[in-house]
């Protein structure tokens, strides 16, 4: 049974250029939700995708966007990239809407900005 | 805004020690999740709890949600050398419209042989 994969692993870019991150969700999960890591903080909420839509969003700017495709995958877009972004890309996948509090999270990417 | 606040922030205790970390909020919460996650790693889901009082053991870990659901503990008895690492609470907003997950600073946990 195949966990949460998410991918690149690494990922470098220089200020102002955008990216494209991959996220596919465990077997028999249905909805994707997307949280950006810091050094030493906790993950901060960044959107929920189900049924293809943008459900929830936290107190990020328009350039992060998102996508859920019919496969339940996910891509997260940041466009316009700040030195700030740099952080651990997390994804994380439920089964449901309603029970999608009990979430299992995919490695990661760790984004660079230079 | 809801917050959960998690203590202590670092821990370092020699092997057979035990531990308790707490998560606290003025906030009530849906559910709480406890995971554990090491350096560079995705965090990993220990245990869920929903029912406010409600105690789940797993193995050495022993977890609570307070009555109100407002704070959770988790509990670690005679601590290993494998238990070192982030461990983060995340708590189900109360006005859960498809949960988003509120998480803790995180509590660095080291415990040396």
């Amino acid at each position: 049974d195949a966990g949460v994969t998410q991918s690149p692993t690494h990922l470098i870019k220089t200020r102002g250029q955008q990216v494209t991150l991959r996220c596919s969700p465990k077997s028999g999960h249905d909805t994707v939700s997307w949280y950006q890591q810091a050094l030493g903080q906790g993950p901060q909420f960044i959107f929920q995708y189900y049924e293809e839509e943008e459900r929830q969003r936290g107190n990020f700017p328009d350039r992060f966007s998102g996508h859920q495709f019919p496969n339940y995958s996910s891509e997260l877009n940041v466009n316009a990239l700040l030195l700030g972004d740099s952080a651990l890309y997390l994804c994380a996948s439920s089964r449901g809407l309603l029970s999608s509090y009990e979430q299992y999270f995919g490695p990661g990417t760790r984004l660079t900005v230079t | 805004t809801q917050l959960l606040e998690q203590s202590p922030q670092f821990l370092s205790i020699q092997e057979g020690e035990n531990l308790t970390v707490y998560c606290n909020s003025s906030s009530v919460f849906s559910s709480l999740q406890w995971y554990r996650q090491e350096p560079g790693e995705g965090p990993v889901l220990l245990v869920t709890v929903v029912t406010g009082g409600e105690v789940k053991k797993l193995k050495r870990l022993t977890f609570q949600f307070g009555d109100a659901r407002k704070d959770s503990s988790l509990h670690i008895t005679a601590a290993q050398p494998g238990d070192t690492g982030l461990y983060l609470c995340a708590g189900g907003a109360i006005y859960n419209q498809g949960g988003k997950l509120i998480f803790g600073q995180g509590t660095e946990l080291s415990v040396k042989p």
